[in-house]
């Protein structure tokens, strides 16, 4: 089945700089990969996805891109703020069926120093 | 748009006993909900995808007779925990996809965090 490994564990950064968070995935057939942020104690709030038909998208500070030969996705901000601090996941949605379920990497614990 | 709660947000309960938990999309249909359980400091694991209609699809290790999944609406799934233990303590969240939206995307539910005395 599908694996999804997410790195760094832990990333902290200074505000105002850029994070960057890595995953690689196994099923060469998956293609949708959204990224979710996740406050202590809540539920995951989608901040931004991409179809394997597009390299990168970017929304305001947040940016993905996709490397499908490589099976590699990345997360990308900038001009980080303190409320940015939070864990991040990634997920792909393997084609195996079609319930376009996730599977999740496991997590990035992102601190912005003030 | 595109709200999932859940209920209730947290139980305590005793060793044995059974709780059901609730998901519930407010303005939207979901033919299709799924339930996570994360451990502290840890990833959502997927346990179930749960179909209107028809039985939900275990993940594997995930026992079905334990975490019994009922999806009875377009609206509507439950999950019970049976006979509960304490290693089932944990947070429990759910999602749901929204039917006339973007197929891939799921929407996540508040939690429900189980604490098993």
């Amino acid at each position: 089945g599908e694996n999804v490994e997410q790195h760094p564990s832990t990333l902290s950064v200074q505000e105002g700089d850029s994070a960057v968070i890595k995953c690689t995935y196994s099923d060469s057939a998956s293609n949708y990969f959204p990224w979710y942020k996740q406050e202590l104690g809540k539920r995951p709030q989608l901040i931004i996805d991409i179809r394997s038909n597009v390299g990168e998208k970017k929304d305001q500070r947040i940016a993905v891109t996709l490397n499908k030969t490589a099976k590699h996705f990345s997360l990308h901000i900038t001009e980080t703020q303190p409320e940015d601090s939070a864990v991040y996941f990634c997920a792909a949605t393997p084609r195996m069926d079609s319930s376009y379920k996730l599977i999740f990497g496991s997590g990035t614990r992102l601190l912005v120093r003030p | 748009g595109a709200v999932v709660s859940q209920h209730p947000s947290w139980v305590i309960c005793k060793s044995g006993t059974s709780v059901k938990i609730e998901c519930r999309s407010l303005d939207f249909q979901a033919t299709t909900m799924f339930w996570y359980r994360q451990f502290p400091k840890q990833s959502l694991m997927l346990m179930a995808t749960s179909n209107e209609g028809s039985k939900a699809t275990y993940e594997q290790g995930v026992e079905k007779d334990k975490f019994l999944i009922n999806h009875a609406s377009l609206t509507l799934s439950t999950l019970t925990v049976t006979s509960a233990h304490p290693e089932d303590s944990s947070f429990y969240i759910c999602s749901a996809r929204d039917l006339a939206g973007a197929e891939e995307t799921q929407y996540f539910g508040p939690g429900t965090r189980l604490l098993v005395l």
